[in-house]
């Protein structure tokens, strides 16, 4: 199978401990995306990277969370000292920008849960 | 903030009949794209509709878009039971020069009843 993939697919964590959550995406796609999507809710854009550069980055995103992608490849997203608030599913997208817009193809995501 | 408005947000339809989703949206895009969640699974995508394009079909899916009225519509006909899922309009627009991710509406949760 050659979609995107995140590891873990579930972490529970106790308030204040560090998560980092990785997303391999489709290898040949040039985007990555995060988004964070709670119960009942629509995914919310978190931040994206064009290869290595991290390009946009939402006001959700607070400067407790960090995400990389070296060398343009898989990402990884960081969450440090966690709050009840982070619990989420946390979704993974990839994407070959085109010239009118891309299809964004998801990951399975990761279900945080905050103790 | 969620752009995008799914209408209902709830429906319920016998297998064989069709489904229509609604979706309205604030601000100027580069185009609008429908998603479908399975409970427990991650979002597939179904179709991407261009803002220069008025209606796209792809098998049994049917997409309108209006971007005089900001609206969109999705059509499933002869609903199936893998058809239960949640539905999303999702809007790519550009500001500043940049992408800003897309923009997801809280969905419509279909239900296909056997």
């Amino acid at each position: 199978d050659t979609g995107v993939s995140q590891d873990p697919r579930h972490k529970i964590t106790k308030r204040g401990q560090n998560v980092t959550f990785r997303c391999d995406p489709i290898s040949e796609h040039n985007r990555l995306y995060w988004y964070r999507q709670t119960l009942g809710q629509g995914p919310e854009f978190l931040t994206y990277f064009q290869n290595e550069a991290q390009l946009e980055k939402s006001r959700l995103l607070s400067d407790r969370f960090s995400a990389e992608r070296p060398k343009g490849s898989f990402s990884t997203l960081e969450i440090q000292r966690t709050e009840q608030g982070d619990s989420a599913m946390y979704l993974c997208a990839s994407s070959l920008v085109g010239l009118q817009g891309d299809e964004q193809y998801f990951g399975p995501g990761t279900r945080l849960t905050v103790t | 903030s969620q752009q995008g408005e799914e209408d209902p947000q709830a429906l319920s339809i016998q297998e064989g009949e069709n489904a229509t989703m609604n979706c309205s949206y604030k601000t100027s895009i580069n185009n609008l794209q429908w998603y479908r969640q399975n409970s427990g699974r991650g979002l597939v995508h179904l179709i991407l509709i261009r803002s220069n394009e008025r209606e796209k079909h792809s098998g049994r899916l049917r997409v309108t878009l209006d971007t005089s009225k900001k609206s969109s519509s999705l059509l499933i006909t002869a609903s199936r039971a893998a058809d239960t899922a949640s539905y999303f309009c999702a809007t790519d627009s550009y500001s500043g020069g940049g992408a800003d991710g897309l923009t997801f509406g809280k969905g419509t949760h279909l239900i296909i009843q056997p």
